[in-house]
Order: structure tokens, then C-alpha cells, then sequence
């Protein structure tokens, strides 16, 4: 079976400051990893995917496979960095589906 | 740029009636997908399909049942809607090949079961 943990329901940080959201997964294969963002009032969207390595508004995410983990990191957090991120997994083991973690709210205060 | 389409952006229903949330897709994708997103609990799916009038349930499927008539169009049917069936439900659609990267996700239909 394969399962996402975000431990964090919210995170609340001060403008400037860095942010790392926690991802730990669980899964037998080779996972694809994968980070969502929902503004408010917005549709879900992907921001980044671990296959890339790619940067997204100032977003990275390294796969730590020893670890088992995804954390979601930048530097200096944003007022528009607010909103609900959700971590995901696709398992081609476990029928092709994305399975998502239960998300961590991020609010970023001036 | 895909769209995907979910007919209602709210819906208010009472229990026991039986409830149709639609979703249409424009890129002629193969894979279609139902989850439902709750505060503290994520996005789980409910159904998904692979093609036309093939179904596969997914991680909660209890009270709920979809129809694939054309590529297009992925209906989830509520049979006899209940209280715990409130929630907002998200349609995706996903090209093959694809893998994860090319889910696209509707607005969402947020039902509410009174």
C-alpha cells in the first residue's frame, strides 16, 4: 500500500523567514513524488515534481529516499505563499493512482 | 490548455435523493478521476476510470458509483445521499502516457447534504 504523511495540519510563519513543509511516504517501489498547491477560491494545481529538481516561486523539494521523505522548502516565505499544499505519490505498483497526504495549511504573516 | 469542467460549484441536496456531480474533459483523456477533499483528512479517491465504460474503485468507494458513457464525460452518482457525504468533491483527468504529471484537476463541487 502506498501512504503520504504531512504532520503539520498548519504552519504559520513571518514574512522572510524560510518555510519546510514535511512529506514522509510510504510505498515498496520506486515512487513519483509530487507537490500541489491550492490558493483560496483556486483549483488544485501541481508546483513541482520530484523527477525535475526544478525550482517553482522559489520552491525545492529533494527526495530522500533513505529517509523516505519530500519536504518542501524556500528560503524566504511569501504573503502569496499562503494557501494549502498537499503532498502526492504515484505508484505504478499500486494501479496508477496518486495518492495524496492529508495537507498542511501555510500561512505566512507580515 | 486542458479543462476540466465540474457543472456545479455548489449543491445543496437533502438526504436520500439521489445526486449527480459532472465532469467534463476537453483533451480527449483517457483516465478520469473522482476524490473527495475534507478538512484534516487530504484528498482520497472515490472512483476512477481508465476508459469508456470501465470503472475502478478506489480507496473509499462505499455509497457512491460513477458512469463512463463517453471519453469525455464522468459522472459520480450518489445513490441516496447522507450527512457524511458532505464535502467537496474534485474531478481530474489524465492523459496516458501521462503518469502523475499530467493530472489536471476541475474547480471542484462543493455538495452539501442536509
Amino acid at each position: 500500500a502506498q501512504r503520504v504523511t504531512q504532520p503539520e495540519k498548519l504552519l504559520s510563519v513571518f514574512k522572510g523567514a524560510p518555510v519546510e513543509l514535511k512529506c514522509n511516504y510510504s510505498y515498496s517501489g520506486s515512487p513519483e513524488l509530487f507537490w500541489y498547491v491550492q490558493y483560496s477560491r483556486q483549483r488544485l494545481q501541481l508546483l513541482l515534481r520530484h523527477i525535475s529538481r526544478e525550482s517553482i516561486k522559489g520552491f525545492t523539494a529533494d527526495l530522500n529516499k533513505g529517509e523516505t521523505s519530500f519536504h518542501l522548502k524556500k528560503p524566504f516565505a511569501q504573503e502569496e505563499d499562503s494557501a494549502m499544499y498537499y503532498c502526492a505519490l504515484y505508484g505504478r505498483g499500486g494501479g496508477n493512482k496518486l495518492t495524496f497526504g492529508t495537507g498542511t495549511q501555510l500561512k505566512v504573516e507580515l | 490548455d486542458v479543462k476540466v469542467t465540474q457543472s456545479s460549484r455548489y449543491l445543496v441536496k437533502r438526504t436520500g435523493e439521489k445526486v449527480f456531480l459532472e465532469c467534463v474533459q476537453d483533451m480527449d483523456h483517457e483516465n478520469m478521476f473522482w476524490y473527495r477533499q475534507d478538512p484534516g483528512l487530504g484528498l482520497r479517491l472515490i472512483y476512477f476510470s481508465y476508459d469508456v465504460k470501465m470503472k475502478e474503485k478506489g480507496d473509499i468507494p462505499e455509497g457512491y458509483s460513477v458512469s463512463r458513457e463517453k471519453k469525455e464525460r464522468f459522472s459520480l452518482i450518489l445513490e441516496s445521499a447522507s450527512t457524511n457525504q458532505t464535502s467537496m468533491y474534485l474531478c481530474a483527468s489524465r492523459s496516458t502516457p501521462g503518469g502523475a504529471k499530467g493530472y489536471t484537476f476541475g474547480s471542484g463541487t462543493r455538495l452539501t447534504v442536509v
